[in-house]
């Protein structure tokens, strides 16, 4: 079966620290790719998406994400994060004809100023 | 981005009752509609799809007749949860897909606490 791994679980960062999150997945057909953000207390929210095209996905908020094909992998970073990124970080995979995400397990980010 | 919502956002039931959520798209026709549920610090898991007019497709271990969708309209999905017990106590969150969005993009609503006392 398909599925989606974030090894990050819990990260704790400073302010103006850089971010990565490693998202990978297990399916080696065409894959749609999305990182969602869950704010505490609010519903998920599309950060960014990649389809098709060039690897280096821009999203909300300064975050990007890559897409590594010959990895299965698409890690979110941000260069420098703020408090307010505080949240839980989704990765989630779409097999290219279907409807199904398939999520991952989430990372929970701290940020202290 | 489009609109998602569903109603209530919390319900509190005594076991054994039944409770309804629906989910609505506010600004577009939603041809498909997925039920999804968050146990607390975990990930979403797919409950089920639906297709407006069709009977839902179910993923593996999600019981059809306690969890019963109803997708009778584009703009609206019901998730009745059936003689409710506590180990049913999750947050619920629907999404929605369809009027023409590229890739068949899913909108989140901002989810159901059901806790069942």
């Amino acid at each position: 079966a398909q599925s989606v791994s974030q090894h990050n679980h819990h990260v704790i960062l400073s302010e103006a620290a850089s971010l990565e999150l490693g998202c990978n997945y297990s399916y080696g057909g065409t894959v749609n790719l999305f990182w969602y953000v869950q704010y505490p207390g609010q519903h998920l929210q599309l950060l960014l998406k990649y389809f098709s095209g060039d690897p280096l996905v821009k999203g909300i908020k300064g975050f990007e994400a890559e897409f590594i094909k010959s990895k299965f992998s698409f890690n979110l970073r941000k260069p420098s994060v703020q408090w307010s990124d505080t949240a839980e970080y989704f990765c989630a995979v779409k097999q290219y004809n279907t409807d199904k995400l398939i999520f991952g397990t989430g990372t929970r980010l701290q940020v202290f100023p | 981005g489009a609109v998602v919502s569903q109603h209530p956002s919390r319900v509190i039931c005594k076991s054994g009752t039944s409770v309804k959520i629906e989910c609505r798209s506010l600004d577009f026709q939603a041809t498909t509609m997925f039920w999804y549920r968050q146990f607390p610090k975990q990930s979403l898991m797919l409950m089920a799809t639906s297709n407006e007019g069709s009977k839902a497709t179910y993923e593996q271990g999600v019981e059809k007749d306690k969890f019963l969708i109803n997708h009778a309209s584009l703009t609206l999905s019901t998730l009745t949860v059936t003689s409710a017990h506590p180990e049913d106590s999750s947050f619920y969150i629907c999404s929605a897909s369809g009027g023409g969005f590229v890739h068949n993009e899913q909108f989140f609503g901002p989810g159901t606490r059901l806790t069942v006392l």
